[in-house]
């Protein structure tokens, strides 16, 4: 069965440095979405990306976050300057369409230290 | 407007119990409601969902009930299992949107 995949699976940074999380959506899949989960807390929509820009984004995804899906298979998170808040469990998930059921990778754990 | 407020918060079911699990929420523009399992150092798995035109719908052990009217959904797990012990995150979706808009989770332990 198809799935998203997502690497690294633990991230561990300096405070101020840049992070890049990778993620391969499901392969028919035309949206994409980065969600984040700090520990014990719920899942948290960042943004989606369709047809190569930003579809939607929340008040969580300012200007130290960016996506970029640089070939056809993979779909990058980027974090500028990290901060200890941005400590969490980030999720990349796909969709065939807008509306339809996401499916979502096994996370990459990132610590900022 | 835009939240889904899921309770309780944790719930222990004896194995071949049921398991409740309810969510209400206001945004009558929500038109999509999924059901997530997430087990620890896992990703949240998509379980069952249900769209507001129907009021239940069940996958083997697990059915969706979804009252419109009174703008309230659970999830039961019948005859529930240890296997079953998880985090289950309701979710709802706006029309014309992509941001899913989770609930807080309700961590269901199965006890043996």
């Amino acid at each position: 069965e198809p799935e998203v995949t997502q690497t690294p699976s633990h991230q561990v940074t300096q405070m101020g440095q840049e992070v890049i999380l990778r993620c391969v959506p499901i392969s028919n899949h035309l949206y994409f979405y980065w969600y984040r989960q700090i520990l014990g807390q719920k899942v948290e929509f960042l943004v989606s990306f369709y047809n190569n820009e930003i579809s939607e984004k929340s008040e969580i995804f300012d200007d130290q976050f960016s996506v970029e899906r640089p070939d056809g298979s993979n779909f990058t998170l980027k974090i500028r300057s990290t901060k200890l808040e941005d400590s969490a469990m980030y999720f990349c998930a796909s969709s065939e369409d807008r509306g339809e059921t996401q499916y979502f990778g096994p996370g990459t754990r990132l610590l900022v230290l | 407007q835009q939240q889904v407020k899921q309770s309780p918060q944790s719930l222990i079911v004896q194995k071949g119990g049921i398991s409740i699990i309810n969510c209400a929420y206001e945004n009558t523009a929500f038109d999509y409601f999924p059901w997530y399992q997430q087990f620890p150092g896992k990703g949240p798995a998509l379980l069952i969902a249900i769209r507001p035109d129907v009021s239940e719908k069940k996958e083997g052990r697990f059915t969706i009930s979804f009252n419109k009217s009174a703008k309230q959904f659970s999830l039961h797990i019948m005859d529930s299992q240890p296997g079953d012990s998880a985090t289950y995150f309701c979710a709802a979706i706006q029309g014309g949107s992509e941001k899913l808009v989770f609930g807080k989770g309700t961590k269901l332990t199965v006890n043996p």
